[in-house]
């Protein structure tokens, strides 16, 4: 099994630009979540699917964030238009819906806006 | 991915020793609690988890405790090795489903020979 695979993994963009994070999660993983880590804030969730259906966005920082997941394999994260303090190191994780599992995480997307 | 260089606490200790990282958690409704290790450049990994039904669990080298009246989680690491070097968060998940997690602020841990 390959993992949650994310990309890119590094991202570098300008300021007012749209940006677009993708993740695959662990096959047969049913629940997704995507978490922002910084230095002042630590891991925060931003959004979690379950059943590719969105459950809770209330970590959604602003409207310019966005997320979907269209299928069970596919997953992204939009920031439209970004801001230097959208900067951060963005992970995705996959996990079955049922208690008792930790999540798998990917490796992350680092962006940094400029 | 990377983690960010998080000015966090660090506990420093010698390899060979064992370590203790704290954490106090949130929620008193909480039935499920992880902890998870980031080493430079990945995301975090699963080390071990407890259910709010029990005290103590153990893995390989490393024991997590739980004390639900003061709301506080320990790991416990045995003989400490240079590859234990890490940032080390906790994680909560609260009661209702979706194994929704928060994070805790996360410890340091860095091993010197």
């Amino acid at each position: 099994d390959a993992g949650v695979i994310q990309s890119p993994r590094h991202e570098v963009t300008e300021m007012g630009q749209e940006v677009t994070l993708r993740c695959k999660p662990i096959s047969g993983h049913n629940s997704l979540f995507w978490y922002r880590q910084t230095m002042m804030r630590g891991l925060e969730l931003l959004i979690y699917f379950n059943n590719n259906v969105p459950i809770d966005d209330s970590g959604m920082p602003e409207d310019r964030f966005s997320a979907k997941m269209p299928n069970a394999s596919f997953s992204t994260l939009k920031i439209q238009p970004s801001e230097p303090r959208d900067s951060a190191v963005y992970f995705c994780a996959s996990t079955f819906p049922k208690a008792s599992y930790g999540y798998t995480f990917g490796s992350g997307t680092r962006l940094t806006v400029v | 991915g990377e983690s960010v260089g998080l000015h966090l606490p660090t506990l420093s200790v010698q390899e060979g020793d064992n370590s203790i990282i704290n954490c106090a958690y949130s929620n008193s409704a909480s039935d499920y609690f992880i902890w998870y290790k980031q080493e430079s450049g990945k995301g975090p990994q699963f080390i071990i988890d407890i259910r709010s039904n029990m005290d103590k669990r153990q893995g390989q080298r490393v024991t997590v405790l739980l004390n639900k009246t003061v709301k506080h989680l320990s790991l416990q690491i045995a003989a400490t090795q240079p590859g234990d070097s890490a940032v080390y968060f906790c994680a909560e998940k609260t009661a209702g489903g979706y194994n929704k997690l928060i994070f805790g602020a996360g410890t340091r841990l860095a091993v010197h020979p």
